[in-house]
């Protein structure tokens, strides 16, 4: 099946600084997805991506479409206590065939921020 | 967004037992979605659930163990059967919105079942 490779698998940063995270794929897709999980709760989407080169933020946030299509990044800027938790990426194939619809998840990173 | 609840939150079984949940969309939806998490790992599909006909399973998932109903655009049930302790795992319902232009995909908070 798919597969996404994430990375890193796990940071640990002081309050203020900036995080990147990526993923890749072997395959193309045509939408990125990032979440965060808290702990004991389901994954929450932070930001969505449709087009290669696509440059999206949502506050302190800013992911990107890689221009192949087969990678993404998550930034998070001057990182804050509440940043704490698992980031995922997730890619959707393009249309047609069994996989349409279908989301494949990366490994996950998880960040931890200390005061 | 669609705001997606779910029953039970938690909950711990026998091995042997079966459990089912529940999952309750504030909208009507056309995709709705099964995941498993397995302790510390990422997220597997486990089924889409179709409305008025059979769910559609990924590999490695079996409709005997793991049955889902869809009575209609609004909810649905996902049955962990025959329960042993690698079925120890969080269970999240999904939805899924679709444009011409766009797609996003709400997860629900989970449940989390612990097998003795």
């Amino acid at each position: 099946g798919q597969q996404l490779n994430q990375s890193p698998q796990s940071m640990f940063i002081q309050e203020g600084e900036d995080v990147s995270m990526n993923c890749t794929s072997s395959s193309i897709f045509n939408t990125w997805l990032w979440y965060k999980q808290d702990p004991g709760e389901g994954p929450v989407l932070l930001i969505a991506l449709y087009k290669a080169g696509e440059l999206t933020s949502n506050g302190r946030l800013t992911a990107q479409f890689g221009i192949t299509r087969k990678d993404s990044f998550l930034n998070i800027s001057a990182s804050i206590p509440s940043d704490v938790g698992i980031y995922f990426c997730a890619g959707r194939l393009g249309a047609g065939g069994t996989s349409y619809g279908k989301l494949t998840f990366g490994q996950g990173t998880i960040l931890t921020v200390h005061p | 967004s669609a705001v997606i609840s779910q029953k039970p939150s938690r909950d711990i079984c026998q091995r042997g037992t079966s459990l089912t949940i529940q999952c309750q969309v504030d909208s009507q939806v056309t995709m709705m979605f099964w995941y498993r998490q397995q302790p510390g790992q990422s997220l597997t599909l486990i089924a889409t659930a179709n409305q008025g006909s059979e769910a559609t399973y990924e590999s490695g998932f079996v409709i005997d163990k793991f049955p889902i109903s869809r009575p209609n655009l609004t909810f649905s049930t996902l049955t962990v059967s025959n329960l042993s302790p690698e079925d120890s795992s969080i269970y999240l319902c999904s939805v899924g919105s679709r444009s011409p232009w766009s797609y996003e995909q709400y997860f629900g908070p989970g449940t989390r079942l612990t097998v003795t």
